[in-house]
Order: C-alpha cells, then sequence, then structure tokens
C-alpha cells in the first residue's frame, strides 16, 4: 500500500463512451501526476497538478481532460478514444519543493481496453 | 534535453546469479538519480536513490552509484531471488519532474 488509490483497476470502454479515472492519495503531498504506460515505450509524462493548479501538459490529446478540485484528488476525464489509447495509466504524487524533487508514489494503476 | 537510457530487455537470469542493469543518462546540472522498481500487477515504487556524484544508493541488496564521470548510474545485486522478477526503471529528476528510462524487464529462474 503506497498511499496512493486508483479506481477502477480495470476498464474496457468503447470509442463513443465516456469514463472517468480516479486517484486519491493519504500521503499529503502538494503535486499529482498522470502517466501513459504503453509497452515497450518509456513511461509517458501526461499532466502534473502542483497545488491544484496544472502546471504541465505535455501535448496530450483533448480526449483526455483532467480535474483536480483538491490536493488529494485527481480525475482523468475520458472520450471518445481510440483503440491505441489502450494502456496502463499510473497516478502519482510527490510533496514538491523549491529545493529539490522528492519520491513519487505511485498508484497501482488502471489497464484501460479501448474497444 | 536530458534523456536516461537503459539496457534492453528481457535480461533472464538464474537464482542466486549476479546482476547488472545498466543506466546512462544526459543531464545538465546535477540531477538527482533513481531506480523505481513495477512488479506484476502493481505500480512503481522507489527502489533507491542517489542526490550527488560518487554517492551510493542502496536498498533490499540493490546497490547503485552515481558515476559523473561516465554519466552512469548502473543497478546491481549480487545474488538475485525469483521475487526480484520486475521491470526496473531508471530516471532523473528534471526541473522537478522525473525522466525515464524505458524499463528493463527482469526474470529469474529458479
Amino acid at each position: 500500500e503506497t498511499g496512493v488509490t486508483q479506481t477502477p483497476r480495470h476498464l474496457v470502454m468503447g470509442m463513443t463512451n465516456k469514463k472517468s479515472l480516479k486517484c486519491e492519495q493519504h500521503l499529503g503531498h502538494n503535486a499529482m501526476y498522470w502517466y501513459k504506460q504503453s509497452a515497450k515505450k518509456p513511461l509517458e509524462l501526461m499532466f502534473v497538478y502542483n497545488f491544484k493548479e496544472q502546471t504541465e501538459n505535455n501535448s496530450v490529446p483533448s480526449r483526455f481532460s483532467p480535474e483536480c478540485p483538491n490536493s488529494s484528488h485527481l480525475f482523468l476525464h475520458l472520450h471518445t478514444l481510440q483503440p491505441e489509447d489502450s494502456a496502463l495509466y499510473l497516478c502519482a504524487s510527490s510533496q514538491e519543493s523549491r529545493d529539490r524533487y522528492t519520491e513519487a508514489f505511485f498508484g497501482q494503476g488502471t489497464r484501460l481496453t479501448v474497444v | 534535453g536530458n534523456s536516461v537510457t537503459q539496457m534492453e530487455g528481457p535480461v533472464t537470469l538464474s537464482e542466486e546469479a549476479f546482476l547488472t542493469i545498466n543506466c546512462t543518462y544526459t543531464a545538465t546540472g546535477y540531477p538527482s538519480l533513481f531506480w523505481y522498481v513495477q512488479y506484476p500487477g502493481e505500480g512503481l515504487q522507489l527502489l533507491l536513490k542517489a542526490t550527488k556524484a560518487d554517492d551510493k544508493g542502496s536498498n533490499k541488496g540493490f546497490e547503485a552509484t552515481y558515476r559523473k564521470e561516465t554519466t552512469s548510474f548502473h543497478l546491481e545485486k549480487g545474488s538475485v531471488q525469483v521475487s526480484d522478477s520486475a521491470v526496473y526503471f531508471c530516471a532523473l529528476d528534471s526541473n522537478y519532474q522525473l525522466i525515464w528510462g524505458a524499463g528493463t524487464k527482469l526474470i529469474i529462474k529458479p
């Protein structure tokens, strides 16, 4: 148990569906992240929220829409996805400071399959 | 830009063998370096880290030394176990975010 919980663990959705992934952290961290993990590719950082403000959006298609209502919760809203969006989506949190990057804690991920 | 290169896997070893997984990096300044591990069906966990040159990170029998002269952070373990089977990721911090290697899958056979 890392203190970061993701739901659901598995999700199958059609290309016309709308679904949301949820992430919750119980560590008191001030930064949260969404990553995409595809087979044989490096982890792709999708979004970063620091103090609830989105500070990074790495050219992610608009069919992925993040939401961070507070420092403990992070959502990824999905709509009209493509089969190539099938992947493991990982949420992480960390305590950011001006001095240094600190350890990231990851959830177990949501295995998404788009059919 | 900053980048991390890991040896391609899978790496297959017998139990009690010596393990080395190579990691080299390109970076400006002096980033912190990390090894994360992902066991089957789970998210990533920090395995060890080093924050400055010549630092040695260690945990669970794994070690890695921050080598600035060779820009490397190779992961080693003297005697691997079946339970070490996982995917290992090398990473560096860049502007408060992690730059990741592609991961190396390790398979340990009894």
